[in-house]
């Protein structure tokens, strides 16, 4: 079972950040937050992912609180190619019999 | 270049055939996995190997039979086929040991009718 809680479904205006939360308030130590996304079918595709510090690239910021109990994951500009589903996932990553275990994800849905 | 390829992107087949779908990755990754997307949506693994070894096996019908003849490859071959078995299929790969991410396929959308 999904180890992370989100909530079913989104809105979010074009050219507004989109900030999707994520409780994870199992986590442990060693693992990692990981967030994907899911456009219509497609391959999921990696978005970020980080284990303590706050991390940016270039498609989004990934925000986790200091218990890591939460994180938001924050897309600075969202446009509407960012409509997907996103799925935020836990998991060790250091251990060969890992498995990265998808819940139900967030659809977020951009607003022109 | 393509990361993680599937073929085929798309297969029709009758109730009771065996079909084969391939899975390459050009990522120099150890790790390979399998996933089903069924009509809800819901994305399940079904297999992973490590250097051409059987690590997970999500209680998958023994109809599905995987086999990795090299770490780059991961191939799922299904016997026997029924309607429940239409859904999206995904490949993925990774590096065990290292935090980085997973990438995944385009997919391979079975129908079976």
């Amino acid at each position: 079972d999904a180890k992370t809680t989100q909530p079913p479904s989104m809105d979010c205006a074009e050219g507004r950040a989109a900030n999707l939360p994520c409780n994870h308030s199992t986590i442990s130590g060693n693992e990692y937050v990981y967030w994907y996304r899911q456009i219509h079918s497609q391959g999921p595709q990696y978005i970020i992912h980080g284990l303590k510090n706050n991390e940016t690239n270039e498609m989004a910021s990934l925000i986790i609180t200091e218990d890591r109990k939460s994180s938001t994951l924050i897309l600075p500009h969202a446009t509407l190619r960012d409509t997907a589903v996103y799925y935020c996932i836990v998991r060790v990553s250091m251990n060969r019999d890992d498995k990265i275990i998808f819940g139900k994800g967030t659809r977020l849905h951009i607003l022109p | 270049d393509t990361a993680v390829s599937q073929t085929p992107k798309y297969l029709v087949t009758q109730m009771g055939n065996d079909k084969s779908i391939k899975c390459e990755q050009n990522l120099g990754h150890d790790t390979m996995y399998w996933y089903k997307q069924d009509s809800k949506k819901f994305l399940k693994i079904m297999f992973s190997y490590n250097n051409k070894e059987l690590i997970i096996n999500e209680t998958v019908p023994n109809r599905f039979s995987p086999k990795s003849p090299d770490k780059a490859h991961l191939n799922l071959h299904i016997n026997s086929l029924e309607l429940g078995d239409s859904a999206v299929y995904f490949c993925a790969s990774s590096q065990a040991g290292y935090s980085g991410a997973a990438f995944f396929g385009q997919g391979t959308r079975l129908t079976v009718v």
